[in-house]
């Protein structure tokens, strides 16, 4: 997958819990993307980083926040997981500017119940 | 925001035969890639290819920026063709707008 390791690859938690899925890559990419995919939605972006410390929203931020403190993990949080959060959860990286290939890790898929 | 359509959503073929997947958006893209993401769920990319016409082995891909759209063909289907196939669009510095997909399966 590129150098990108995402964990964990699978979750069951209750809803209300507290949640934190991590992408670790090792490409020195600047970009760092989350996306979550759905039945019917194709992938959807969640947030996004474009540089240490610095992120942005997408299309689907609610109820999720996200940290960059080193160029290599991308942490994505819930925090108080809802039913409405199962889904399988992909991180993505890009070189320099937004233009260069997308690369997939391997997705985690998370179960509220 | 930019709006990404992809048709067919489902296409059964038998193994052999050609298809064509088209992507349609709604705005001026510098950014278009297609991915195909297999049975167990892992997402490849296929082209990177903002205009003009790419391939690779069995399939290629053309966009023609100027009408927005473009065509992701697949030549001599084989049943390891089966998944589905996205298409992403972006502009600018913009993170990629995926469509919803179409969903091929390639029967023996």
């Amino acid at each position: 997958d590129a150098g990108i390791t995402q964990s964990p690859r699978h979750k069951v938690t209750e809803t209300g819990t507290p949640v934190t899925l991590r992408c670790h890559q090792t490409e020195n990419h600047r970009y760092m993307y989350w996306y979550r995919q759905d039945p019917g939605h194709g992938l959807r972006l969640i947030h996004y980083s474009y540089g240490v410390k610095d992120t942005d929203k997408g299309e689907v931020s609610d109820g999720y926040s996200v940290s960059r403190s080193k160029t290599e993990d991308f942490l994505l949080t819930l925090e108080s997981a809802t039913s409405s959060q199962t889904s399988v959860y992909f991180c993505a990286i890009t070189g320099q500017g937004a233009f260069n290939v997308l690369t997939f890790g391997a997705g985690s898929r998370l179960t509220v119940l | 925001g930019i709006q990404v359509e992809q048709s067919p959503p489902d296409l059964i073929l038998q193994e052999g035969a050609n298809s064509t997947l088209r992507c349609n958006f709604s705005d001026s893209v510098n950014n278009l890639q297609w991915f195909h993401q297999n049975p167990w769920g892992q997402l490849i990319n296929l082209f990177y290819i903002p205009s003009g016409t790419k391939q690779n082995g069995r399939l290629s891909a053309t966009t023609v920026a100027t009408e927005r759209y473009s065509l992701l063909y697949i030549s001599s289907s084989q049943t390891t063709d089966s998944g589905v196939y996205f298409c992403a669009v972006g502009g600018g510095n913009t993170p990629l707008v995926f469509g919803k997909g179409t969903r091929l399966s390639v029967i023996a």
